[in-house]
Order: C-alpha cells, then sequence, then structure tokens
C-alpha cells in the first residue's frame, strides 16, 4: 500500500506570491490533516477534511484555506505569503470517522518564502 | 491554548544506553501518543496509549499514559544508532461528538554516539 504522497517536495516562492500544496492519502483513508512544522512553533495542526467537509481547524489566519475532494485527495493554499510562511508543511491521513490520533504523515513540503 | 511540555530537549548518549524522555501539560488528554521523525521525513507512530495508568512497549520502546493523564513518559533501552531522530510527544482530548486535534510537544532531538 503506497504511503501518504506529497507535492511538490521544495519550493521557493517570494512575499505575496500564493502557493498549492498537494496530498494524495493513503488509499482508503478519508480524513485529511494538515500541519505545519517550524523550528520555533513545532508542530501545529492546521485543519482536518473528512469526506470533502472541513471538520476542524486550528488557529491560522484565514489565508490559509483547504479543500478536499471526492477521492480523498487535498489541497492547502497559502495566499499572500509571509517570510513566517516558510516552513514544513505536512499533511497526514487516518482510516476512520474517529480521530484516534494515530495519523500516518507524508514527508512534507517544504516551502521557503523569499 | 494547550501545550505541551517536552523533555529533554535534546540529548547525547552512548550506544547501549537507555533513555527516558517525557511530556507533561496542564490539561488532560484521553490519548497520548508518541511519534519519530528522521530527518527529510514526516513523523511515525511509535506508541499510542489509551487508558490513564496504561504502559505499553514496542520492541525496545516503552511508554506510560500517566495517571493524571497530564503526562506521558517514553524510555528506549539498549540504544542503537537508528534511534537518532526526534522524539514527538502528542495528546488527544476528544469528546462527544468533537473530534479534536493533535497537540503535539517540541520534540526531544536524540543523538547516538557510536
Amino acid at each position: 500500500k503506497a504511503g501518504v504522497t506529497q507535492t511538490p517536495r521544495y519550493l521557493i516562492k517570494t512575499r505575496g506570491q500564493q502557493v498549492t500544496l498537494s496530498c494524495s492519502p493513503i488509499s482508503g483513508h478519508r480524513s485529511v490533516s494538515w500541519y505545519q512544522q517550524t523550528p520555533g512553533q513545532g508542530l501545529q495542526f492546521l485543519f482536518e477534511y473528512f469526506s470533502e467537509t472541513q471538520r476542524n481547524k486550528g488557529n491560522f489566519p484565514g489565508r490559509f484555506s483547504g479543500r478536499q475532494f471526492s477521492n480523498s485527495r487535498s489541497e492547502m493554499n497559502v495566499s499572500t505569503l509571509e517570510l513566517g510562511d516558510s516552513a514544513l508543511y505536512l499533511c497526514a491521513s487516518r482510516e476512520g470517522r474517529r480521530n484516534t490520533g494515530e495519523l500516518f504523515f507524508g514527508e512534507g513540503s517544504r516551502l521557503t518564502v523569499l | 491554548g494547550q501545550q505541551l511540555n517536552q523533555s529533554p530537549q535534546s540529548m547525547f548518549i552512548q550506544e547501549g544506553e537507555d533513555v527516558s524522555m517525557n511530556c507533561t501539560s496542564s490539561s488532560i488528554f484521553n490519548t497520548w501518543l508518541w511519534y519519530k521523525q528522521d530527518p527529510g521525513e514526516g513523523p511515525v507512530l511509535l506508541i499510542a496509549l489509551y487508558k490513564a495508568g496504561e504502559l505499553t512497549s514496542n520492541g525496545r520502546l516503552t511508554a506510560q499514559f500517566g495517571i493524571t493523564r497530564k503526562d506521558s513518559f517514553l524510555n528506549i533501552s539498549a540504544s542503537i544508532p537508528s534511534d537518532v531522530g526526534i522524539y514527538f510527544c502528542a495528546g488527544l482530548m476528544n469528546y462527544g461528538g468533537s473530534q479534536g486535534n493533535l497537540i503535539f510537544g517540541k520534540g526531544t532531538k536524540l543523538s547516538v554516539k557510536p
């Protein structure tokens, strides 16, 4: 079974631009969560989608948004990029409706904002 | 918001030594988990604990869910070079219809001298 796949792995953007990151969960997993990882703040929850519906949202500004498609693939978008958005963005999937905390993470998309 | 205090932040140990790390919170959780992240990879689940007082092992790893539900401990016995990485504790509180979301500690960076 293939793992969680994130694209692109690395990208460089400039301030003010926008970026879209993609995540393909493990086959059969309907829940996709996104996390931002930085050296200073660690892993912080962005949002979770289940069956195309956002079920939970972290404390991030509205510039961060996401969506999930009918095949469970998910995208997150960050608009009007700021230097502080430089981070590793991790996607994680799980199978069931109930959150047990057992997540399968992808390798992440490393975003650098110049 | 909720925060997890994970210690130590980093440690250097000799191969063969035992390792201990812990995580505390001012809030209670009904699930504690431990993840490990290798360089360039996403976190991987090591152990999940679902009951206060529970002690669970996974090979050389042993973790405990504190009786107060506000802390957890991870022990690694007879460390080997491949134990190098960053270990994260994570807490989850879901109740009623809320799925909750994982709160992560800042991590313990483990370096092993061969």
